[in-house]
Formats: C-alpha cells, structure tokens, sequence
C-alpha cells in the first residue's frame, strides 16, 4: 500500500531550538497538508500545497513556521525558534485533490522543553 | 468556522454491538468524511460520502447525510474489538478539510 512517509516519529528538543520535520508523500499526489493535532485544540490545519505551491499558511503562526515544498516528493515544516506550546503531534497528508480522501502519514511527536 | 462536532464524546460498548457516531456542522458541504484513528496512529480514511447522497456503505460502516439538518452518522454494525479507536467527521465547506474533536469509541471483548 502507498503510504505517507513522516520523520522522525519522535523529537524532543529544547526551546529556542529549530525543528525540522520531513514528509514524502504519495507519488501522484498534487495536494499535500500539514496538521497539528493537540488535546485541546483538536486538528488545525498549518498550511497546504497543491502542485508544490503554497496555498494556504494562515494556520501557521508566521513568526516562527515556516513549510515548504522543494520537490514533489518531499515537504518540509520547519519551526524556528520551538516553544513548549509547540509540543504536540504534527501530521502530514496527502491526496488526489480537496475533493478526495486524505492520506495521512504518522505524524511527527514533537516535545519542546 | 464549519468544524464538525461529533457526539458522543466517547462511547463504549460490547463485541457484537452496533455503535453509532454523530456529526453536526454549520455551513453547507460538498462531501462529508469520515476517519478513524488508532491510539498513537496517523488518521485512515474511512468513507467519503458527497452533498448530494443520502447514505452510503462499505462493509460493516454505513454513513448517512442529511444537509437539511446539516448532520451525518457514522454505523459501525457488529462491532470487534479491533474497531476501538477515534473517529473524527470532516467537513469542506470552503476548502480544505476541517476535522471535529472526534468520538472514542471503545469494544470490549
């Protein structure tokens, strides 16, 4: 089965330090998605890509996030510097286009101490 | 915001049991989803059902849609064990999906 692949699964990093998290989605694909999934908040959506260019960032806090897609086999979430309100489950997702299912990856743990 | 709101919270019930899910959103849709999440797992897409369908199968799940009432159900029949997870409705009504805070559902054997 295809499948999104995320790394790493987990990260435990200090606060002020840069994070990156990686995602290959699935070949074919032109729609990529990052989420953060936390207790209280639930799913958010970060940003998303259609055909490697950016979309939608508003769910991104801009001072600090930034994602970018370089090739279509690889997106990048990169968080500069962490915070502890960072800490939380960071997914990647893929599809066809917004009108198909999502495929989502593992998800990235991020801990920031 | 058009996030989906699922009830109930949580729901347990017996190996066998059907379990039904709920879904309640604000704005009008082109499709309603509907995933599932294992503990510590990335989210699986379950069933994609469009505005203009009332309900739609796939093995043991049956979803139902009623856009007059802006809701949806999620029927898991004869449920196992290994259905215990989370399950989260999403809905399109601008763009991208935008997920509800999800019903856990736990099957005791």
């Amino acid at each position: 089965d295809a499948r999104v692949t995320q790394t790493p699964r987990d990260k435990v990093t200090e606060m002020g330090q840069e994070v990156t998290m990686r995602c290959q989605p699935i070949l074919g694909h032109n729609t990529v998605f990052w989420y953060r999934q936390t207790m209280m908040q639930g799913l958010e959506l970060l940003a998303y890509f259609r055909n490697r260019a950016p979309l939608d960032d508003s769910g991104m806090p801009k001072d600090r996030f930034s994602a970018e897609m370089p090739d279509a086999t690889l997106a990048t979430l990169k968080i500069q510097p962490s915070e502890p309100r960072d800490s939380a489950v960071y997914f990647c997702a893929s599809s066809f286009g917004l009108t198909y299912g999502y495929t989502f990856g593992s998800g990235t743990r991020l801990t920031v101490v | 915001s058009q996030q989906g709101e699922e009830d109930p919270q949580a729901l347990s019930i017996q190996e066998g049991e059907n379990a039904t899910m709920n879904c309640s959103y604000k704005t009008s849709i082109n499709n309603l989803q509907w995933y599932r999440q294992n503990s510590g797992r990335g989210l699986v897409h379950l069933i994609l059902i469009r505005s203009n369908e009332r309900e739609k199968h796939s093995g043991r799940l049956r979803v139902t849609l009623d856009t007059s009432k802006k809701s949806s159900s999620l029927l898991i029949t004869a449920s196992r064990a290994a259905d215990t997870a989370s399950y989260f409705c999403a809905t399109d009504g601008n763009s991208t999906l935008t997920f509800g805070k999800g019903t856990m559902l736990l099957v005791s054997p």
